[in-house]
């Protein structure tokens, strides 16, 4: 079946815009991460969600940041007056569940440059 | 600041040797998991090692887990230029919030 699809794969935008980063789980998945990887780091936990309700968002950086999932399937992660310390690659996986040993699998991620 | 550690940084190896990259974290964990990173994008899910377990082994893989140490060690046998990549380990202090380390950049030299 299909995996993890994040659209768009590359985003481009100026220093103040909005953007919006989209997320599609793979079906039947009921968890959803969301992570921001700056180069040459490895991920760095954003949010996650179980179901519509976001589980644990202590990883968003400031209130410029927020995520949806409102039918506990696709998800939106929204930046808002994007800065340039934004640019990085914003990764999303899911699993089957929160469950610990549950693998989680990663989309390909929208790589953003704010300029 | 992350929660693992990998080291070394950067590994070059020849085609046939084995790599073996190692991870240290801080704090008390449920599980350890390793992860592949191919040109900077998604991540692959290589092997899960639970707290209570001390090897796992997965086709060329072989991860080990010492909690008393705070460490794991990966790794790879008879490696091949296709396992060039960069590698990540993540903990799980509690589910849902994976916290990984900056990685170790394999280079498999054909």
């Amino acid at each position: 079946g299909a995996g993890v699809s994040q659209t768009p794969s590359n985003k481009v935008t100026e220093k103040g815009k909005y953007v919006e980063l989209r997320c599609d789980p793979i079906s039947g998945h009921t968890a959803l991460y969301w992570y921001r990887q700056s180069l040459g780091q490895g991920p760095e936990f954003l949010i996650y969600f179980q179901g519509t309700g976001a589980a644990d968002d202590s990883g968003l950086p400031n209130d410029r940041f927020f995520a949806v999932r409102p039918e506990g399937s696709v998800s939106t992660l929204k930046i808002q007056r994007t800065e340039r310390g934004d640019s990085a690659v914003y990764l999303c996986a899911s699993s089957r569940s929160l469950a610990g040993d549950n693998e989680q699998f990663f989309g390909p991620g929208t790589r953003l440059t704010v300029l | 600041s992350q929660q693992g550690e990998e080291d070394p940084q950067a590994l070059s190896i020849q085609e046939g040797e084995n790599a073996t990259m190692n991870c240290s974290y801080k704090t008390s964990i449920n599980n350890l998991q390793w992860y592949r990173q191919n040109s900077g994008r998604g991540l692959v899910h290589l092997i899960l090692i639970r707290s209570n377990e001390r090897e796992k082994h997965s086709g060329r893989l072989r991860v080990t887990l010492d909690t008393s140490k705070k460490s794991s060690s990966l790794l790879i046998t008879a490696s091949r230029a296709a396992d060039t990549a960069s590698y990540f380990c993540a903990t799980d202090a509690r589910a849902g919030k994976s916290t990984f380390g900056d990685g170790t950049t394999l280079t498999v030299k054909p």
